[in-house]
């Protein structure tokens, strides 16, 4: 059973718009959600976290915004550029029932077009 | 910063051999932790440590064993490399809240 889901494989953008890249989370004891990047042949890079305790939390050109009644949760790019192309993975853990691993969606594939 | 420096970029392997995958950080990190990821498929967890000499099997831990004999090294070993083991593989460490991730190996097993 996939306890962080990410629906849309794929999202297409155009430079200067808003990417909004959605997640949604059936476990409702995680308290931390944390959002990577992955470009091809790397590994994924830490992009921005929220705890539950909190509905957004923003850095630079990055939003996350958590929704806990509806279990969901969203990231936004403003504005979107050709270089944030790339998979995006949600995660989830649960921090204060102990040492668990981080628990991934399937990601998204954002496409920034120039 | 934390550095998880992950052996070999690219690797080739023939079917049947034993595969090791090495992968090191640097900052003392207690846990560490092996993925796979697959086109559609996401990350899936295979095995994880917070200790040394201590291991938890993951959601996909078949055909996979670890290694950690020192805190900052752990390895993944393919028992018997099969073509379905054919990935990307990415070790990450963390101390808390987050990971850092290696900057993965890519498995061919033909």
């Amino acid at each position: 059973d996939q306890q962080v889901k990410q629906n849309s494989p794929s999202l297409s953008v155009q430079e200067g718009r808003i990417s909004i890249l959605n997640c949604d989370y059936t476990n409702s004891m995680f308290d931390y959600f944390l959002w990577y990047k992955k470009y091809p042949a790397e590994g994924p890079t830490f992009l921005i976290s929220i705890s539950s305790i909190k509905d957004k939390n923003e850095d630079g050109r990055f939003t996350v915004f958590l929704n806990k009644s509806a279990k969901h949760l969203s990231l936004h790019i403003v504005p979107s550029q050709p270089g944030d192309s790339a998979v995006y993975f949600c995660a989830a853990r649960q921090v204060h029932s102990g040492n668990t691993p981080l628990v991934f969606g399937k990601g998204t594939r954002l496409s920034v077009i120039a | 910063d934390v550095k998880v420096t992950q052996s070999s970029r690219y690797l080739v392997k023939r079917t049947g051999e034993k595969v090791f995958l090495e992968c090191v950080q640097d900052m003392d990190h207690e846990n560490m932790f092996w993925y796979r990821q697959d086109p559609g498929l996401g990350l899936r967890l295979i095995y994880f440590s917070y200790d040394v000499k201590m291991k938890e099997k993951g959601d996909i831990p078949e055909g996979y064993s670890v290694s950690r004999e020192k805190k900052e090294r752990f390895s993944l070993i393919l028992e018997s490399a099969s073509t379905n083991q054919t990935s990307m593989y990415l070790c990450a460490s963390s101390q808390v809240y987050g990971y850092t991730f290696g900057s993965g190996t890519r498995l061919t097993v033909v």
